[in-house]
């Protein structure tokens, strides 16, 4: 079964910090997707990408946070300057077609992003 | 905007039968889904439900839809240890691909 991949795990860092979040999404995918989980709330959309540019953001994805699909594999998510309420798990999601109907997103297993 | 409701904690008995409740409140739904969330992993599609549909069994997996009130339920019949774990209810409607909203996750725990 293909499989979204994340990494790292876990990262900690300082506030005011820069982070990359690095996700390599199944192969034959087109779209691709961040959300976020703070810890006992929901889990919510951040972004969506395809064909090289964003597609749809939330409110949370403001000016501090920028995706890339620097190669034909990877999908990032960067955050410029962390701050403490950040401090969430982030999931990569990818799926073959848009809207996802009966196939759903398949995401990975996410970051868990700790913000000192 | 769309907002999914679930019961936050669930507890059974192994081998009985387990029931997680959904509400949602877009009407223009056309695709649910249950998630399934294992600690330290991704969130697993278990299955989904058409808006068309009311119901949709997959081996112990039962799925009712009530449109009218808007009411989404996964049945788990002969509840294992194994599914311990948390579920999301998700929706999403077709026409303008929107994204997917997410329920807050009911924890199942199963007692032996």
């Amino acid at each position: 079964e293909p499989e979204v991949t994340q990494t790292p795990s876990h990262q900690v860092t300082q506030m005011g910090q820069e982070v990359i979040l690095r996700c390599v999404p199944i192969s034959n995918h087109l779209y691709f997707y961040w959300y976020r989980q703070i810890l006992g709330q929901k889990v919510e959309f951040l972004v969506s990408f395809y064909n090289n540019e964003i597609s749809e953001k939330s409110e949370i994805f403001d000016d501090q946070f920028s995706v890339e699909r620097p190669d034909g594999s990877n999908f990032t998510l960067k955050i410029r300057s962390t701050k403490l309420e950040d401090s969430a798990m982030y999931f990569c999601a990818s799926s073959e077609r848009r809207p996802a109907g009966t196939r759903g997103y398949t995401f990975g297993s996410g970051t868990r992003l700790t913000v000192v | 905007g769309e907002d999914v409701e679930q019961s936050l904690f669930l507890s059974v008995r192994e081998g009985d039968s387990s029931v997680i409740n959904c509400t949602y409140t877009d009407s223009s739904s056309t695709y649910l889904y249950w998630y399934k969330q294992e600690p330290g992993a991704g969130l697993q599609l278990l299955t989904y439900i058409f808006s068309n549909m009311d119901m949709k069994q997959d081996q112990r997996l039962t799925v009712l839809l009530n449109k009218k009130d808007k009411h989404l339920s996964l049945r788990i019949a002969d509840t294992q240890t194994g599914d311990s774990a948390i579920y999301f209810c998700a929706e999403t409607h077709d026409n303008y691909g929107q994204n997917f909203v997410f329920g807050p996750g009911t924890r199942l725990s199963v007692l032996p």
